[in-house]
């Protein structure tokens, strides 16, 4: 019944490794996101996918990609895991709709979090 | 630019009291989207209520209602006689339609028995 979920929820790794998180949502949206929430709890978008096309690619190390397989998931692997990575990642879904932007703006539902801790 | 500022970092009543959130915002669109998001200890993000720019009136859900001024550039959250549950971070954010959300800092809200 979860309509959008994340795993894992917790992930404690060593720097320099590869990490991957997963999303999943079952609301039959068409776009999803990844934002960053740091240690003082600030809130950032770094990637949108709208069927499954990159959309919004903010200011994000290359070290992070997102891949979308099909629009109800979208995952994020991370190369090279360095300390200051460590945060809570938030996948989220929307109906928002490229081709119709300027129409209704839908909201955005988000997933429970992955909490990544780099030593 | 746009920008959401919520100028309260912490705000700490006794249950039964009512609570006022401030959010201003900046955006230069005439048409853009308000939003409140609750996070309770346990982490997720809650969805609390989505404005338009078109639409000021004041909307009131149980023990929660919001007041959005476009003349002020606000979307101010209250809670209404506090309860310990509502102890959350609650956060403010601007979407003008490009689909990304900007957040305000947050504000904890502690509510002690």
């Amino acid at each position: 019944d979860t309509a959008v979920s994340q795993t894992p929820k917790y992930l404690v790794t060593q720097m320099g490794n590869d990490k991957s998180i997963k999303c999943e949502q079952n609301l039959g949206h068409d776009t999803m996101y990844w934002y960053k929430q740091d240690s003082k709890k600030f809130l950032k978008i770094m990637f949108s996918y709208n069927n499954k096309e990159l959309i919004i690619n903010e200011t994000v190390p290359n070290r992070f990609s997102p891949k979308s397989p099909d629009k109800a998931h979208l995952n994020l692997h991370i190369n090279s895991l360095e300390l200051g990575d460590s945060a809570v990642y938030f996948c989220a879904s929307s109906h928002f709709r490229l081709a119709e932007a300027g129409s209704d703006q839908e909201t955005q539902y988000f997933g429970p979090g992955t909490r990544l801790l780099v030593l | 630019a746009q920008k959401v500022t919520q100028a309260q970092t912490e705000i700490s009543v006794v249950e039964k009291e009512d609570v006022t959130l401030d959010c201003v915002y900046e955006t230069r669109d005439t048409t853009y989207y308000l939003f409140w998001y609750k996070q309770p200890p346990s982490g997720e993000l809650v969805f609390l209520i989505r404005r338009n720019s078109f639409d000021e009136q004041n909307e009131i859900s149980g023990r929660y209602s919001w007041n959005f001024q476009k003349s002020t550039s606000s979307f101010n959250f209250t809670i209404t006689a506090s309860q310990v549950v509502d102890s959350a971070v609650y956060f403010c954010a601007l979407d003008n339609q490009g689909g990304k959300l900007i957040f305000g800092q947050g504000t904890e809200l502690s509510v002690k028995p």
